[in-house]
């Protein structure tokens, strides 16, 4: 089974600086890992999707992540962080083929002024 | 404007109650989805659909049930609630193909006293 975690269920950080949201995967297959983002009462949109190819992936908004496959990770980064950033974000993975994502816990962001 | 139509938007409902959650899409996907958001633990899948007349149980598919007529309706229905099923449901569709992006409604808050 594919699995994620997510440390950390709030993460604060100030206005300028870097945005770093950790995420390590578990999965037995070559996963398809991605970063959705939820703003308050809202649904979740994608920010960005790592499935083939290059392993550093750019998303919406100035957010990238880098799937490391040695180190079972794909962090989200930003290089600075903007108050609209703020919303919780999930990490999600499935293997491929298989669109039945499974979810972290997220992480919930508040940007500090 | 295209997309997922989620109904109640929340709802308050004693226990023991018969309730259905109705998802409706209009962007002619095959695979829908309904997820649960708890506080702390992310979004768990409760059932899916990968095409009309198909479906199948998920992480947490106890006391719900689902069905697939067509391909824009996909119906959550909690025969007797129970005050554990208090959450936020969502309901998310893709396109089939090997992607793996959903696109999600924007919820439907579930109260059962």
């Amino acid at each position: 089974a594919q699995s994620v975690t997510q440390l950390g269920s709030h993460v604060s950080v100030s206005e300028g600086a870097l945005v770093l949201l950790r995420c390590n995967y578990s999965s037995s297959v070559p996963p398809y890992l991605f970063w959705y983002v939820q703003y308050p009462n809202q649904g979740l949109q994608l920010l960005l999707k790592y499935t083939t190819g290059a392993t550093l992936v750019k998303g919406i908004n100035g957010f990238e992540a880098e799937f490391k496959k040695s180190e079972t990770s794909f962090h989200l980064t930003k290089p600075s962080a903007h108050m609209s950033d703020a919303a919780e974000y999930f990490c999600a993975v499935t293997p491929y083929g298989n669109n039945r994502l499974a979810f972290g816990k997220g992480n919930q962001v508040v940007v500090i002024p | 404007i295209a997309g997922i139509t989620q109904a109640p938007t929340s709802q308050i409902l004693a226990a023991g109650r018969r309730m259905t959650l109705r998802c409706t899409q209009d962007m002619r996907h095959n695979a829908m989805y309904w997820y649960r958001q708890d506080l702390g633990l992310g979004l768990r899948l409760i059932h899916y659909s990968n095409t009309a007349g198909t479906t199948g149980k998920g992480e947490v598919p106890d006391g719900y049930s689902v069905s697939r007529a067509n391909t824009d309706d996909f119906p959550l229905t909690l025969a007797s609630a129970v005050p554990s099923q208090t959450s936020v449901y969502f309901c998310a569709s893709s396109s089939g193909a090997d992607t793996g992006e959903l696109f999600f409604g924007e919820g439907s808050r579930l109260t059962v006293l």
